[in-house]
């Protein structure tokens, strides 16, 4: 069901600092998992994923961390700028479930002071 | 390429009345999803449809109805409108059937019920 929760609603980082978003989920069940970006006025656009086969993955700047094990996925972002204010959301996907239905979590605002 | 189209962008309606939201995929993508974005729920998960067939629904009732066309333009209607339906309705296009093709948002329909 509907499980993928956040661990904190807002996040706030200095410009060049890595910044860590954390998303605990439920569902052991869940096969894969897509971060997402939001900016205000905008659709959410596609950050990183991974498959459960996987721990780790990295994109330009970011990473995605995965531990099955404590249901855990959290994504970093290196050197955070500006621009990379926004809400971040972790979605996943149940492998019994019908295909394409993402449950998506609340969602974690993160703002980047200069 | 040109991403997912939604329109109209800004809708307002009176409690009562029905309406219709449209959404264009990314040409080629066959997989047509809607989402319900409420700053008290997240998003929500409304239906899918791939190559003109529903495939998967959400627990929304059954006001909130949608349809594909042969050429994988969406549309999805709500009638009866209530206050709480006041959202940002997303929709999502994907090549092909299921969340592991990656899924690519439009910019969303912001209806306001009054």
């Amino acid at each position: 069901g509907e499980s993928v929760g956040l661990h904190l609603p807002t996040l706030s980082v200095q410009e060049g600092d890595n910044s860590i978003i954390n998303c605990a989920y439920s569902n052991s069940a869940s096969d894969y998992f897509i971060w997402y970006k939001q900016e205000s006025g905008k659709g959410p656009q596609f950050i990183i994923d991974i498959r459960s086969n996987m721990d780790k993955r990295q994109g330009q700047r970011v990473t995605v961390l995965l531990n099955k094990t404590v249901k855990h996925l959290s994504l970093q972002i290196a050197a955070t700028q500006p621009g990379d204010s926004a809400v971040y959301f972790c979605a996943e996907r149940d492998r019994g479930s019908t295909l394409g239905r993402l449950y998506f979590g609340r969602g974690t605002q993160l703002t980047v002071w200069p | 390429k040109a991403g997912v189209t939604q329109t109209p962008r800004y809708l307002i309606k009176t409690r009562g009345q029905q309406v219709t939201l449209s959404c264009s995929p990314i040409s080629g993508h066959r997989s047509v999803s809607w989402y319900q974005q409420t700053p008290g729920q997240g998003l929500q998960f409304l239906f899918e449809y791939f190559s003109e067939t529903q495939r998967n629904k959400g627990n929304f009732p059954g006001r909130f109805s949608g349809r594909q066309f042969s050429n994988s333009r969406s549309e999805m209607n709500v009638s009866t409108l209530e206050l709480g339906d006041s959202a940002l309705y997303l929709c999502a296009s994907s090549a092909g059937q299921g969340a592991s093709y990656g899924y690519t948002f439009g910019s969303g329909t912001r209806l306001t019920v009054v």
